[in-house]
């Protein structure tokens, strides 16, 4: 079975903390995602990387940066945290698509951050 | 914004089918759909993907319209375990998937 995790189930932090965000899998995937998850607003594509030292920006990079040294390992970085960065944040990986364009992204538990 | 419409909440009776519907009427033609779930306090979970024929595999069946405006997944005996937010998706060019805010799937006992 594919299995993604996260460095932390929940974290406390303050506001201008420089945060990092740690996730792993095991899978041998080229992709990896990082997403946001908010109360009525569904997850929101923060940053994306389709391979070692690549990041794309997804919908919502503001706040964030991305680091990707290993292709098992991808790391979100909040470089001031401030207290709308609360959320719950999920980290995802997948294959690459291939000519069939078909691939399904594994998600880990989550990371519930609280800024304060 | 997400390319797909779902109803905000349904109820269904354990043990009864469930049938979630999607519109997603701008598909193009090399655009799959794809079914993930979200038990609370967990990540979203892969269930099915269809193109243009109906799928069907040990979670889920998936029905698609010929016209490929809509699709319908079927969950064929709920039971309570599956009260979960049900996001149906459409995958854009790229890896990229936008997630909607899915439909709200309640068990009833």
């Amino acid at each position: 079975d594919v299995k993604v995790t996260q460095s932390s189930r929940y974290l406390v932090k303050r506001t201008g903390e420089k945060v990092f965000l740690e996730c792993v899998q095991d899978m041998d995937h080229e992709n990896m995602f990082w997403y946001r998850q908010d109360p009525g607003l569904g997850l929101r594509l923060i940053y994306f990387s389709y391979d070692v030292k690549m990041k794309e920006k997804g919908d919502i990079p503001e706040g964030y940066s991305v680091s990707r040294e290993k292709k098992e390992r991808f790391s979100l970085i909040l470089e001031s945290a401030s207290t709308n960065q609360t959320s719950m944040y999920l980290c995802a990986s997948s294959l690459n698509p291939g000519l069939a364009g078909v691939n399904e992204q594994y998600f880990g538990p989550g990371t519930r951050l609280t800024v304060t | 914004d997400a390319k797909t419409t779902q109803p905000p909440s349904m109820d269904c009776a354990e043990g009864r089918a469930a049938n979630l519907p999607c519109n997603h009427s701008t598909i193009s033609g090399n655009e799959y759909v794809y079914w993930y779930r979200q038990i609370h306090s967990q990540g979203p979970q892969y269930i099915i993907h269809g193109l243009k024929n109906n799928e069907t595999n040990e979670m889920a069946s998936l029905i698609i319209t010929e016209d490929r405006k809509s699709s319908t997944l079927i969950l064929p005996h709920a039971t309570l375990r599956d009260t979960a937010v049900y996001y149906c998706i459409v995958r854009l060019f790229g890896d990229k998937i936008i997630f909607g805010k899915g439909t709200r799937l309640h068990i009833l006992p």
